[in-house]
């Protein structure tokens, strides 16, 4: 299917636990981005990749690690999962310099 | 980045235009202005992006002043389905990544 899929959808954890979140983009956009969503908080950036290869750390970094080794693949892993990482993570994906962010569904985190 | 502020929360009856109104006086010259709607338990989905004076399309307006230290996004006869988080953002030239803030949370009441 075309589209922008993260996988799992639901994920519970344990504290300590690497957790790697998926994301896959079928339109070979360029850009790619992590964002996780909390109450009070609204969307904050952790990582973005401008292309294969390429990735940059955004507002909330610490605790994750991201690669891209193919461009249509963005994943978002977390070393040793915290309560605090307990979140809402939205993967997006964009063509072009000013083109719209197309976003994920989501994947909502809890880490017990 | 130049940074933007809107009303936390607005209510309106179904069937009436909706004006949100967001200010960004730190605008920049190469600065475009953009909105996403975020549906809760949904990513945010892009509305509508412009530079000055006036955007339409299918889902809503974007007016722009001439001093583009302020915009609105407008919502014609806004039905229930249109509850969700409007969030304004200022978009720069280059790879630089979208920052969001908390959004106007936008409650449409039969």
């Amino acid at each position: 299917d075309a589209g922008i899929t993260q996988s799992p959808r639901y994920k519970i954890t344990e504290t300590g636990r690497q957790v790697t979140l998926m994301c896959h983009q079928t339109w070979s956009h360029s850009y790619m981005f992590w964002y996780r969503q909390d109450l009070g908080h609204g969307l904050r950036l952790i990582y973005y990749s401008a292309a294969a290869d390429i990735t940059d750390k955004g507002e909330v970094p610490d605790g994750y690690v991201v690669s891209r080794s193919k461009t249509e693949n963005f994943p978002l892993t977390l070393e040793s999962a915290t309560r605090s990482q307990t979140s809402v993570y939205f993967c997006a994906s964009s063509g072009r310099d000013r083109d719209g962010y197309t976003f994920g569904s989501g994947t909502r985190l809890t880490v017990v | 980045l130049a940074k933007t502020t809107q009303p936390i929360s607005m209510d309106s009856y179904e069937g009436q235009e909706v004006n949100i109104t967001c200010s960004h006086n730190n605008i920049a010259t190469n600065d475009y202005i953009t909105w996403y709607q975020q549906f809760p338990s949904q990513g945010p989905r892009f509305i509508i992006q412009g530079y000055k004076t006036k955007v339409t399309n299918e889902v809503a307006s974007l007016f722009i002043p001439a001093d583009r230290k302020s915009s609105t996004l407008s919502l014609p006869r806004v039905s229930l389905s249109d509850t969700a988080v409007y969030y304004c953002l200022v978009r720069p030239a280059g790879n630089t990544p979208l920052v969001f803030g908390k959004g106007t949370r936008l409650s449409v009441i039969a």
